[in-house]
């Protein structure tokens, strides 16, 4: 049984395109979170959710949108993808926010070309 | 902003020895975290220490947190091929916002 899984594992997507990512986890914890890990392996949190309300916004593009339809499920919207958003992109979750270790999901790995 | 420093960046070692890699972070943390990153998968959460331990061990791994010279350890302990992956620490902040900011990552390989 997956406990965070992502969908899709690849993405290759032309520049201007508007592409979704979706997350759920079947763990039953309140909180999740979207991270990017760029070509350097650097993993920087991009937004967090908890019981559904945003919590963490870092400074992110507005082409950037998650959307949370219940707490199981975290999505994120890509419009007008530039080269620059090439990355992996790693959903999580957790217990409670912050207090606990986090499960990652696979991550999905991006390619705007 | 980053808060964790990973040191080595990398290191390569024999199958058997012990591998020790230092984080070092900035601001004052509610707990330390340490995850194994796989080549092409996701982090897997190993170990976390409160800002009120000063070690913790669990099977191969040891982790010492030492909050005045903000910095921690990690040891792993006879070593295997399989250890072979990247770690990184993550600090979670007192007070302010709750998000874990993670370091650069210590590219560990155990050579068979």
């Amino acid at each position: 049984d997956t406990a965070v899984s992502q969908t899709p594992k690849y993405l290759v997507t032309q520049m201007g395109n508007d592409k979704s990512i979706k997350c759920e986890q079947n763990l039953g914890h309140d909180t999740m979170y979207w991270y990017k890990q760029d070509s350097k392996k650097f993993l920087k949190i991009m937004f967090s959710y908890n019981n559904k309300e945003l919590i963490i916004n870092e400074t992110v593009p507005n082409r950037f949108s998650p959307k949370s339809p219940d707490k199981a499920h975290l999505n994120l919207h890509i419009n007008s993808l530039e080269l620059g958003d090439s990355a992996v992109y790693f959903c999580a979750s957790s217990k409670r926010t912050g207090g606990d270790g986090y499960t990652f999901g696979s991550g999905t790995r991006l390619t705007v070309v | 902003s980053q808060q964790g420093e990973e040191d080595p960046q990398a290191l390569s070692i024999q199958e058997g020895e012990n591998a020790t890699m230092n984080c070092s972070y900035k601001t004052s943390i509610n707990n330390l975290q340490w995850y194994r990153q796989n080549s092409g998968r996701g982090l897997v959460h190993l170990i976390l220490i409160r800002s009120n331990e000063r070690e913790k061990h669990s099977g191969r791994l040891r982790v010492t947190l030492d909050t005045s010279k903000k910095s921690s350890s990690l040891l792993i302990t006879a070593s295997r091929a399989a250890d072979t992956a990247s770690y990184f620490c993550a600090t979670l902040s007192q007070g302010g916002s709750e998000k874990l900011v993670f370091g650069k990552g210590t590219k560990l390989t155990v050579n068979p």
